[in-house]
């Protein structure tokens, strides 16, 4: 079965720092991997997807994403984080087929220091 | 108006009562999906619908039961709440081609 693993629970970054948060999944075939953010007292919101194609995937709000299939990883990164990217962050991977479910990881929550 | 409407947003219901947690979608959108968020656990899938006639339990769908009204409605209900039921919905719909999903807003349900 798929699987995904956020290793960060809770991150504290300085505002103007670089960001990286870890993303490993487990997956048979292929993956379809997203990253979503959720802000205190919203829903989710899509960052970034992967398919196919370019391993480097950009997204809204300056974020990017690297698939790496030897190392099962799909990393997000910023290279200068804001005050207001204090948030929620689930990595998901899609299971195609008859299934075709949406898996998330448990989160990581970022904290932004000024 | 959001494509996908999750009603009510906010609800404190006794144990043991029955409770009805709807969603509805303009997205025309086949598959829909019900998740809990619990602090620490990310989301977990409770059930999902491939359409009217398809339905199907996720990893945690003890303790509920759904409905796919119409390809836009898709409710999930409570038959007896409990407390450990206290958490975050959120509805999702997804298109078959398109792996991309829609999020509602969210229900956060409370069970006193």
């Amino acid at each position: 079965a798929q699987s995904v693993t956020q290793p960060d629970i809770h991150i504290t970054v300085s505002e103007g720092a670089s960001l990286e948060l870890r993303c490993n999944y487990s997956y048979g075939a292929t993956p379809y991997l997203f990253w979503y953010v959720q802000s205190p007292g919203q829903g989710l919101q899509l960052l970034l997807k992967y398919f196919s194609g370019d391993t480097l995937v950009q997204g809204i709000k300056g974020f990017e994403a690297e698939f790496k299939r030897s190392q099962s990883s799909f990393n997000l990164r910023k290279p200068s984080v804001h005050w207001s990217d204090a948030a929620e962050y689930f990595c998901a991977v899609f299971e195609a087929g008859t299934a075709s479910k949406l898996t998330f990881g448990t989160g990581t929550r970022l904290q932004v220091t000024l | 108006d959001a494509d996908v409407t999750q009603t009510p947003r906010n609800r404190i219901t006794k144990t043991g009562k029955r409770i009805m947690l709807e969603c509805s979608q303009t997205k025309g959108h086949d598959r829909m999906y019900w998740y809990r968020q619990d602090p620490g656990l990310g989301l977990r899938l409770i059930y999902y619908s491939f359409d009217v006639k398809d339905i199907n339990k996720g990893e945690i769908s003890d303790g509920y039961s759904v409905s796919r009204q119409a390809q836009a409605k898709f409710s999930l209900s409570l038959e007896s709440a409990i407390p450990n039921q206290t958490a975050l919905y959120f509805c999702a719909t997804k298109d078959t081609v398109d792996a991309e999903a829609f999020f509602g807003q969210g229900t956060r349900l409370t069970v006193v």
